[in-house]
């Protein structure tokens, strides 16, 4: 099992560009999480997928963030107009299911750097 | 609202030395409480989770409601336990949003040889 993959590893835009992250959960897993971590600061939530529905996005920015997570195919992370606020390490993660005592696993995170 | 707090960003110690890194949690229900360790620039990965009750590497960690902390400790630091730890909180565990952490600002552990 390779794990959660996330690609790109490392991203730079310009101010007012597109990012769009990229995260394949682990094979049998149909949850998955977003998280970002801001220099300096801990991990905080985004949001929550499982195929083709969004569950809580309630730590997503109210504008230029989206998440998906379609049939087929990974989820991505796509964040518009992008501004310097927005350089940070954004962290997927994926669960096979909800509930119970189901472990989250991590991927390696995508460092996005906004110039 | 649910809040982890790890009041040291920083925290040195000696190889053989032992080490205590702190989390205080603030939840009105029963959490579910977890440690995860980073090393550099690499995956998150579960280190212990308090229901488990489990020792890993050597390190341990215990709930205690009364004083709503989740320490984790080990008795003899090792350098390569250097990383970041991260005490986070479940808030719904067994329930809808199961990966929905919260986190604390992490600490940075240095075991100087």
């Amino acid at each position: 099992n390779a794990g959660v993959m996330q690609n790109p590893r490392h991203l730079v835009r310009r101010r007012g560009q597109e990012a769009r992250l990229r995260c394949s959960p682990m094979k049998g897993h149909s949850h998955v999480y977003w998280y970002r971590q801001l220099p300096e600061e801990g991990l905080k939530f985004m949001v929550y997928l499982q195929k083709e529905n969004i569950i809580d996005e309630s730590g997503m920015p109210k504008e230029r963030f989206s998440a998906e997570f379609p049939k087929e195919g990974p989820s991505i992370l796509r964040i518009q107009q992008v501004v310097r606020g927005d350089s940070a390490a954004y962290f997927c993660a994926s669960s096979p299911g909800p509930r119970g005592r189901n472990t989250i696993y991590f991927g390696e995170g995508s460092w996005l750097t906004v110039v | 609202a649910q809040r982890v707090t790890q009041p040291e960003k920083l925290l040195s110690v000696f190889k053989g030395a032992p080490v205590e890194l702190k989390c205080n949690y603030s939840y009105s229900g029963s959490p579910e409480l977890f440690w995860y360790v980073q090393y550099s620039r690499q995956r998150l990965q579960l280190l212990l989770r308090h229901i488990s009750r489990e020792s890993i590497k050597g390190f341990t960690a215990d709930l205690n409601k009364g004083e709503t902390s989740f320490h984790l400790k080990k008795p003899f630091a090792q350098e390569e336990d250097s990383a970041m730890y991260y005490c986070a909180l479940s808030g719904n565990a067994g329930g809808t949003s199961y990966g929905k952490l919260t986190f604390g600002q992490g600490t940075i552990l240095t075991v100087h040889p």
